[in-house]
């Protein structure tokens, strides 16, 4: 069974910085894209970035709202999605999910599979 | 790319058959996914590349459309229905959601 588990997820206060984990299991982790999506309280989705797969470099994409601030990373030995946030803003205050990607045709999808989400609230 | 989903709310009932729009402000293929949001709930993924139906997806579900007009069909709206839309573009970075479309009992 595929799953992906959020971590990290704290109170902070702006301008901190936060780095919030996803831990992947059920499936060849390697293999896959994977994505960061945000949800602000009662907003709708926000697509944070995308990190590509070891034969693409491990290139990585970013929404404008984050570019800059926020880097992706992983490592394939342990299974593992990374997101560092720097210089937090109240408004990063949201649920921040993991979500696997898959390629179809000519594109990269995301989200077939979705962890619970994790909490950061950037608040003084 | 910007995507404007409408209606941003709609009240329908059980055996409705709804329809929800999604229109890209430049075109965008075939590269285009629907999610079905639960309150509390992470997404979940009905259809990508704009009318493929994922694996295990009721087929009261459909997508069609291409360039900058999408439309999820869903032909007879059941109770474990009513959630909230949201259609993503893979056309080009960075990637973008709809404004998202909440289905509420009539």
């Amino acid at each position: 069974e595929v799953q992906l588990v959020e971590s990290g997820g704290v109170l902070v206060q702006p301008g901190r910085s936060l780095r919030l984990s996803c831990a992947a299991s059920g499936f060849t982790f390697s293999d896959h894209y994977m994505d960061w999506v945000r949800q602000a309280p009662g907003k709708g989705l926000e697509w944070v970035g995308r990190i590509r797969k070891r034969v693409n470099s491990y290139s990585t994409e970013y929404a404008a709202s984050v570019n800059g601030r926020f880097t992706i990373s992983r490592d394939d030995s342990k299974n593992s999605l990374y997101l560092q946030m720097n210089s937090l803003k109240t408004e990063d205050t949201a649920v921040y999910y993991c979500a696997r990607g898959f390629c179809y045709g000519d594109t990269c999808y995301s989200g077939d599979h979705w962890g619970q989400g994790t909490l950061v609230t950037a608040s003084s | 790319i910007q995507l404007t989903q409408s209606p941003s709310f709609l009240s329908a009932s059980v055996g409705d058959r709804v329809t929800i729009t999604c229109r890209a402000s430049q075109g965008i293929r075939k590269f285009l996914a629907w999610f079905q949001q639960k309150p509390g709930k992470a997404p979940k993924l009905l259809i990508y590349a704009a009318s493929t139906l994922q694996d295990g997806v009721p087929s009261r579900f459909s997508g069609s459309g291409s360039g900058t007009e999408f439309t999820l069909t869903i032909s007879s709206l059941q109770p474990e229905d009513f959630a909230t839309y949201y259609c993503q573009q893979l056309g080009d970075y960075p990637l973008t959601f709809g404004g998202g479309t909440k289905v509420e009992i009539k």
